[in-house]
């Protein structure tokens, strides 16, 4: 499958425990892009990266999440003493650099906190 | 800044019967327009895409939208819908950032 793959799909912690998303672009793909998605709503942009640079981030993306994108390719979210509030969907979409208006989503992480 | 609304929350329509779903925009320059369909549970898949040129696009599964500048509109349509269409659909434009804005969603709804 050469799609944007997401790791895991769900996700159930406890409020205060860390969690660790990965996304895995499609091949060849230099942007990516993390979105936050709550019941009822659609997508919000959380940060954006270019190669490994973190070009933007929203106001959403509070000082508990990080991001990153070490060698270009992956990248994980991190979420930091989790809060029941961070309960959403969490998608991953990535974009060529001739196509980059385009985005490839993947099928997102589920997370739950409890 | 740029913003999409998508007035209508739930549509429900009979199996076969035609579609429309609205999709208004506010962005100050020219406007690079989607629409994405999500299944319960599922990531989105890009249905169409306008950037420039013809203002009335086809898409995968049999969709079209048309853009209307003076309206500010990229309403969605189908002439027959089938019961698999059921799904969440976005509208969404790509503008400052490199970054989709999204609708709220309309969910659809087929009746057989």
């Amino acid at each position: 499958d050469t799609g944007v793959s997401q790791d895991p799909r769900h996700k159930i912690t406890k409020r205060g425990q860390n969690v660790t998303f990965r996304c895995d672009p499609i091949s060849e793909h230099n942007r990516l892009y993390w979105y936050r998605q709550t019941l009822g709503q659609g997508p919000e942009f959380l940060t954006y990266f270019q190669n490994e640079a973190q070009l933007e981030k929203s106001r959403l993306l509070s000082d508990r999440f990080s991001a990153e994108r070490p060698k270009g390719s992956f990248s994980t979210l991190e979420i930091q003493r989790t809060e029941q509030g961070d309960s959403a969907m969490y998608l991953c979409a990535s974009a060529s650099p001739q196509g980059a208006n385009e985005q490839f989503f993947g099928p997102g992480t589920r997370l739950t906190v409890l | 800044a740029q913003s999409v609304t998508q007035p209508d929350i739930h549509i429900t329509v009979s199996e076969g019967a035609s579609l429309e779903l609205r999709c208004n925009y506010s962005y100050g320059a020219t406007p690079y327009l989607f629409w994405y369909v999500q299944s319960p549970g599922q990531g989105l898949q890009l249905l169409l895409k306008y950037f420039s040129g013809d203002t009335l696009v086809q898409g995968i599964k049999g969709f079209e939208a048309e853009f209307k500048r003076s309206q500010s509109s990229f309403n969605l349509r189908k002439p027959s819908v089938h019961w698999s269409d059921a799904a969440e659909y976005f509208c969404a434009v790509w503008g400052t950032a490199s970054k989709l804005t999204f609708g709220t969603g309309t969910r659809l709804q087929v009746t057989l």
